[in-house]
C-alpha cells in the first residue's frame, strides 16, 4: 500500500518570497504523483502531475515540482508567491493509471503582505 | 462543459438518518470515484464506479454504498448516519482506466447533528 506524508502542516511566508511545500511518499511499486490546491469551501484543482519523463514538472500559476525517486519525494515550489496563493495544498499518489488516489493531510500555505 | 457537478452543495442531517449525494461526471468521462474529506484532513478514497459496478473500494463500512447509472452519473448513499460522517464529500470523474486525468467536483458539505 502507498502512503503520503506532507512534512509541514502550515507554511507562513511573505508575499513575493519563494516557497517549498514538502511531500514524501512510500510505495513498493511505481506511482504517479500529483499536487492539488483547495481554496476554502471548494473542491480540488490540479496544479501539476508527474507521470513519466522529465523529473521537473511545471504546473499552473507558476508552480513546479521535482520528482526524486531515490528520496521518494515530490516537493512543490514557487519562486515568488502572491496573496492569492493562500490555500490548502495536497500531495497525492496514484497506483497505476486506473488506481485510487492516496492523499496527504495537506499543507496550509498562508501568504502575508 | 460544466465539468463535474455535485448536488446538493450543503445539507444537514440527523444521526441515524440516511443521505444520498449526487454526481454528474465531466463530459466524456465514464468512471466516478468518491472521496470523504474530514475537516483538517486529506481526502480518503471511498469507492470507484465503472460500467455501473463498484470496481474498487477503500476502507469504509457497508453503510456507504453507491450506484452508477447508464449515463455515468453516480450516487453515494450513507445509511445510519454518525456524527463522524460529517465531512466534505468529493466526486471525481475520469476517462476509462485513466484516473491520472481525474477532475474533481466542488463537493457536498454534509453536517450530521
Amino acid at each position: 500500500a502507498q502512503s503520503v506524508t506532507q512534512l509541514d502542516s502550515q507554511v507562513p511566508v511573505f508575499e513575493e518570497a519563494p516557497v517549498e511545500l514538502r511531500c514524501n511518499y512510500s510505495s513498493s511499486v511505481s506511482v504517479y504523483l500529483f499536487w492539488y490546491v483547495q481554496y476554502p469551501n471548494q473542491g480540488l484543482q490540479l496544479l501539476l502531475k508527474y507521470l513519466s519523463g522529465s523529473t521537473l514538472v511545471k504546473g499552473i500559476n507558476g508552480f513546479e515540482a521535482e520528482f526524486n525517486k531515490s528520496q521518494t519525494s515530490f516537493h512543490l515550489r514557487k519562486p515568488s508567491v502572491h496573496i492569492s496563493d493562500t490555500a490548502e495544498y495536497f500531495c497525492a499518489v496514484t497506483l497505476g493509471r486506473a488506481g485510487k488516489s492516496t492523499f496527504g493531510d495537506g499543507t496550509t500555505l498562508t501568504v502575508k503582505p | 462543459d460544466a465539468g463535474v457537478t455535485q448536488s446538493p452543495t450543503h445539507l444537514i442531517k440527523t444521526r441515524g438518518q440516511q443521505v444520498t449525494l449526487r454526481c454528474s461526471p465531466k463530459s466524456g468521462h465514464d468512471t466516478v470515484s468518491w472521496y470523504q474529506q474530514a475537516l483538517g484532513q486529506g481526502p480518503q478514497f471511498i469507492f470507484q464506479y465503472y460500467e455501473e459496478e463498484e470496481r474498487q473500494r477503500g476502507n469504509f463500512p457497508d453503510r456507504f454504498s453507491g450506484h452508477q447509472y447508464p449515463n455515468y452519473s453516480s450516487e453515494l448513499n450513507v445509511n445510519a448516519l454518525l456524527l463522524g460522517d460529517s465531512a466534505l464529500y468529493l466526486c471525481a470523474s475520469s476517462p476509462t482506466d485513466r484516473n491520472t486525468e481525474a477532475f474533481f467536483g466542488q463537493g457536498t458539505r454534509l453536517t450530521v447533528v
